[in-house]
């Protein structure tokens, strides 16, 4: 139990829709990061917010966006849904005083038809 | 540029062999390195991590690593496998001087009876 909550656990969405993941992480834990596992890899790093500002981005185009909020919960938004988009989305957040001990969520399972 | 690389897509063992779980990494300089493990349907489990401390790192569940900086290695292993270790292992390096984790592909432990 890592005290990170994800929701939804599971969505279905159509190419071209626009999906909202939500995270919830412990009080204090104030750098958050999204993660996308494409089925049979090992999880892609998209963003990470610290303080409600974006931190760092990986190789994830403009239609991925994020928003952290003061209550340590946060939220990754998809716009145009493709069909690739379609993985395991992980939330990750950790402490300002052990940043390279990040907790994980146990995700969202997104699946684009 | 930081990666890793885990050899051995599967890896199958009987119940109380020795586990042994390749992980080999690139980095310019001294990394952070970590393995986490991930059970089905869930997130990402922290087994142990290397900050530049010991070479030789104990983690949760009977699993230790040995940084080997000469062999670039961080091989996680276990003395005897019990079954309830079936899941995907993933070695993963902090990149550079942000909190980004980029991960190994991961390896399927099989633990047979």
């Amino acid at each position: 139990e890592t005290g990170v909550t994800q929701s939804p656990t599971h969505l279905i969405k159509t190419r071209g829709q626009q999906v909202t993941l939500r995270c919830s992480s412990q009080s204090g834990h104030n750098t958050v990061s999204w993660y996308q596992q494409a089925l049979g890899q090992g999880p892609q790093f998209i963003f990470q917010y610290y303080r409600e500002e974006e931190n760092g981005r990986g190789n994830f185009p403009p239609r991925f966006s994020g928003l952290q909020f003061p209550n340590y919960s946060s939220e990754l938004n998809v716009n145009a849904l493709e069909l690739d988009d379609s993985a395991l989305y992980l939330c990750a957040s950790s402490l300002e005083r052990n940043p390279y001990e990040q907790y994980f969520g146990p995700g969202t399972r997104l699946t684009v038809t | 540029a930081q990666s890793v690389t885990q050899l051995g897509s599967h890896v199958s063992v009987s119940e109380g062999a020795l586990v042994l779980l390749r992980c080999n990494y690139s980095s310019s300089v001294p990394p952070y390195l970590f393995w986490y493990v991930q059970y089905p349907n869930q997130g990402l489990q922290l087994l142990l991590k290397y900050t530049s401390a010991a070479t030789l790192v104990k983690g949760i569940n009977g699993f230790e690593a040995e940084f080997k900086k000469s062999e670039t290695s961080f091989h996680l292993t276990k003395p005897s496998a019990h079954m309830s270790d079936a899941a995907e292992y993933f070695c993963a390096v902090r990149k550079d001087s942000s909190y980004k984790l980029i991960f190994g592909s991961g390896t399927r432990l099989l633990v047979r009876p």
